[in-house]
């Protein structure tokens, strides 16, 4: 099963608002709830930051959001920061053979 | 959040085993009714879920890609998660993660604590 796809970059400008996007099928992103998005510097333990395609977790920014149709979900960013430069990854279950996906990761940029 | 703490790298010869275990401190919550996983990253690539386990359900889920050679265990009474791996090759090394679940008697929902990462080598 090949992972979800994402984009393998995006960039934008403090203030701006980027959008990331996590591409699967039916048989995952578009057939389940259970879509999340992690924040991860290489090295690091990644931070979550959208569960169930659009809750946020406590202490997270609401400056990030999460929404999907169909196949694709996204991440939405706005108001960017210096602090949100990381990848980032998304995640959906994909039924109970494949379990789960990953997405291939985003590397955001802030300029 | 609880505090996820594992035990310290690992460096392996090809062919043998290994051992991670994951320690969840802050013990406010009931251990065994939330969903522990296993990621790890590889240097230079992306996330890679290698399974999971809800204790109090018994046994383990794991990716395809593991199924042969992985275990993945709970000790309730010492809040300890272990993930094992057999047959290791040089394209194990990785950074190995657990993490726990948001909310109890939910597997697949996102996950908010994570443990720092263990650092697994195999080389010969």
């Amino acid at each position: 099963q090949s992972a979800l796809t994402q984009p393998r970059s995006v960039s934008g400008s403090p203030g701006q608002s980027v959008t990331i996007s996590c591409t699967g099928s039916s048989s995952d992103v578009g057939g389940y709830t259970y879509v999340s998005w992690y924040q991860h510097h290489p090295g690091k333990a990644p931070r979550l930051m959208i569960y169930d395609v659009r809750k946020r977790p406590s202490g997270v920014p609401d400056r990030f959001s999460g929404s999907k149709s169909g196949n694709t979900a996204s991440l939405t960013i706005s108001g960017l920061q210096a602090e949100d430069e990381a990848d980032y990854y998304c995640y959906s279950y994909a039924g109970d053979h494949i379990f789960v996906l990953f997405g291939g990761g985003t590397k955001l940029t802030v300029l | 959040q609880p505090q996820l703490v594992q035990s310290g790298p690992e460096v392996k010869r090809p062919g043998s085993s290994v051992k991670v275990s994951c320690e969840a401190h802050g013990g406010t919550f009931a251990f065994d009714t939330y969903a522990f996983v296993w990621v790890r990253q590889a240097p230079g690539q992306g996330l890679e879920w290698m399974g999971g386990i809800i204790p109090i359900f018994g046994p383990a889920k794991y990716a395809q890609n593991f199924q042969a050679r992985i275990t993945i265990t709970a000790d309730t009474a010492r809040r300890t998660v272990y993930m094992e791996l057999s047959s290791l090759r040089s394209e194990d090394t990785a950074l190995y993660f657990c993490a726990r679940a948001i909310s109890d008697l939910d597997f697949w929902t996102g996950f908010s604590a994570w443990g720092p990462g263990t650092l697994v080598t195999v080389s010969s």
